[in-house]
């Protein structure tokens, strides 16, 4: 029931560039700010970009986000093997008066 | 430092009611601005929201799970508690809490419980 929307997938081979959107609406992505988390395998999600486009301390400055108007994306330059997880774009929604996550964008590293 | 850790029962017969506990430290929930949610993830499926609770007592429940969740908090325990009633398979799930505060992020997380439904 995520009302947020990602590729299930997405690829890259080592130092490549790996963009993924996050498709919302006027109630959520339109009129709050957006979040990534970023999901290891086996554990707990971890925030990765805050205010659509802050890194956290400690992020590294090859993850980015940007927002424009109901569409949010999350940019890898350089891809890593570590960087292989799941991503999650997150906002609130002033319809739905709670936190919505994405659907979820899982990155393979090839 | 902060840290949460999510605690409660592994598993649950349908139609019980399961109550999780996150005991969390590095922070007060009686602080201006701060929060504790509550998260689930099925397994192989996507995050989905649950519930806050806020400084001031505010709540604030997912609409399609509101007349099933409830959430309280001990400040003197540093506590937050969630229950859920009517379990069913489907809600088998790794439940996470969350501090949340600026940016209106969940900015730590627990390492999360699982909870299987099952008879």
């Amino acid at each position: 029931q995520s009302v947020l929307t990602q590729p299930p997938s997405a690829s890259g081979t080592p130092g490549q560039r790996v963009t993924i959107s996050c498709s919302g609406s006027s109630s959520n992505i339109g009129s709050n700010t957006v979040n990534w988390y970023q999901q290891l395998p086996g554990t707990a999600p971890k925030l990765l970009i805050h205010s659509n486009n802050q890194r956290p301390s400690g992020v590294p400055d090859r993850f980015s986000g940007s927002k424009s108007g109901t569409s949010a994306s999350l940019a890898i330059s350089g891809l890593q093997s570590e960087d292989e997880a799941d991503y999650y774009c997150a906002a609130w929604d002033d319809s739905l008066n709670g936190y919505v996550f994405g659907t979820g964008t899982k990155v393979t590293v090839l | 430092q902060i840290t949460l850790k999510e605690s409660g029962p592994t598993l649950v017969k349908p139609t019980q009611t399961l109550t999780l506990t996150c005991t969390f430290s590095g922070f007060s929930l009686s602080t201006s601005g701060v929060g504790v949610g509550w998260i689930r993830q099925p397994p192989g499926k996507a995050l989905e929201w649950l519930a806050f609770i806020y400084w001031d007592d505010d709540k604030r429940y997912s609409p399609s799970l509101k007349t099933r969740l409830t959430i309280i908090k001990d400040t003197s325990k540093n506590q937050v508690v969630l229950t859920m009633t009517n379990m069913d398979p489907v809600d088998t799930a790794t439940y996470y809490c969350a501090y949340y505060s600026y940016p209106n992020a969940f900015n730590i997380w627990g390492q999360g419980t699982m909870v299987t439904v099952s008879s």
